[in-house]
């Protein structure tokens, strides 16, 4: 099945700053990539998505681009904010189980 | 709000015993989608249904079992519990295969004592 790959685990930024989280994924059948911020004790929930046909994608402050030769896909937050602090999954699918990174802990400190 | 209902949210019971955690999904989601969250850990795919059927399977031990009924809705079954099956899970729902997005509950927390 699918492996997805995330680094890296923390990231500490201050306020103002970017950040940038990579994943890496196995399938070239993948064709899907999701991110999910998770806070704490709540559940997860998509901030941005691509498809396997587009290679970039912008929504306000947050970014993803996808490299489908290399298999890999990263997140950009630019202007972070302390609201930004969370949990950030990746996730890859192929049309049946999505899997997903092991999580990225992003603290913005203020 | 999701529209995804998964109860009960909490569950403290006994090394050994057995627990079903229930998943009504979002009204029109043929796929359920089961998660283990362990304290500080990532989503551990667990097992994938759509429409009834068995669609994928993940690191789902044999001690654990689901089905999705004709209802749609979805029960994860966890027997013999030891203490490390203490976690958070999750179930998430979508329109079906290839439709992107996954909506999650909020969790159902098991602890094994």
């Amino acid at each position: 099945g699918e492996n997805v790959e995330q680094h890296p685990s923390t990231l500490s930024v201050q306020e103002g700053d970017s950040a940038v989280i990579k994943c890496t994924y196995s399938d070239s059948a993948s064709n899907y990539f999701p991110w999910y911020k998770q806070e704490l004790g709540k559940r997860p929930q998509l901030i941005i998505d691509i498809r396997s046909n587009v290679g970039e994608k912008k929504d306000q402050r947050i970014a993803v681009t996808l490299n489908k030769t290399a298999k890999h896909f990263s997140l950009h937050i630019t202007e972070t904010q302390p609201e930004d602090s969370a949990v950030y999954f990746c996730a890859a699918t192929n049309n049946n189980d999505m899997r997903f990174g092991a999580g990225t802990r992003l603290t913005v400190k203020p | 709000d999701s529209g995804v209902t998964q109860t009960p949210k909490h569950l403290i019971t006994a090394t050994g015993q057995r627990v079903t955690l229930r998943c009504s999904p979002r009204s029109g989601d043929l796929s359920v989608y089961w998660y283990q969250q362990s304290l500080d850990q990532g989503l551990q795919f667990l097992i994938q249904y759509y429409n009834g059927e068995e669609r994928a399977k993940g690191n789902i031990l044999e001690r654990f079992s689901a089905q999705q009924f004709p209802d749609l809705h979805s029960e994860l079954n966890l027997s013999s519990l030891e203490l490390g099956d203490s976690a958070l899970y999750f179930c998430a729902s979508n329109r079906g295969v290839g439709t992107g997005e996954l909506f999650f509950g909020e969790g159902s927390r098991l602890t094994v004592l």
